[in-house]
């Protein structure tokens, strides 16, 4: 069965920091990645995806997400965080036999303190 | 973001008690899904459906019961609450399982079981 792990559980940073969350996925076929963030309170809104091509993806807010095959791996990047990044990560992951199922990781929590 | 809404948003219950929560998407995807979110568990799908009067079991179906009569709603029930059941449950749908489609969540119900 598919699984995602998250290599953080909580993270703190000050502002303008740079960042990296680690994601590593178990599955060797062909995956679809994403990354997810939820803000205190709220719902789960897609930062980014990644299905097929350049390996290194741009999504909102200037975050984007290295997909690494060899290493399984699909870690999330920021230059410089702000106070208003503090939020909760999940990266996630579906396979093409299994696609309707996504596959979540446990979360990173990430705090920036101003 | 009004196309995916859950309610209610708060629920307070009694173990024993049938509940029911409530998932509506103005979208018309085919595929709908419930999940539960927990401390050091992230998120775990508990049901899919991938369309009307088409539903499956998802990683923890237990003491939850789904139906899906039209494709814009998604109930999720609880036969007999237990305090185990306590949680933040999202709702999501996805117009497609094809590669690259993320899902759409909506803001979750937290509900309570005492």
């Amino acid at each position: 069965a598919q699984s995602v792990s998250q290599h953080n559980h909580h993270v703190i940073l000050s502002e303008a920091a740079s960042l990296e969350l680690g994601c590593n996925y178990s599955y060797g076929g062909t995956v679809n990645l994403f990354w997810y963030v939820q803000y205190p309170g709220q719902h789960l809104q897609l930062l980014l995806k990644y299905f097929s091509g350049d390996p290194l993806v741009k999504g909102i807010k200037g975050f984007e997400a290295e997909f690494i095959k060899s290493k399984f791996s699909f870690n999330l990047r920021k230059p410089s965080v702000q106070w208003s990044d503090t939020a909760e990560y999940f990266c996630a992951v579906t396979d093409d036999n299994y696609g309707q199922n996504f596959v979540f990781g446990p979360g990173t929590r990430l705090s920036v303190l101003p | 973001d009004a196309g995916i809404t859950q309610s209610p948003r708060y629920k307070i219950t009694e173990t024993g008690r049938q509940v029911t929560l409530m998932c509506h998407q103005t979208w018309s995807h085919s595929y709908m899904f419930w999940y539960r979110q927990d401390l050091g568990h992230g998120l775990r799908l508990i049901y899919y459906s991938a369309a009307a009067d088409i539903t499956d079991k998802g990683e923890v179906p237990d003491g939850y019961v789904v139906s899906r009569s039209k494709t814009e709603n998604f109930p999720l029930t609880l036969e007999s609450a237990t305090r185990s059941q306590t949680s933040v449950y999202f709702c999501a749908s996805s117009e497609s399982v094809n590669r690259g489609y993320g899902y759409t969540f909506g803001s979750g119900t937290r509900l309570t079981v005492v």
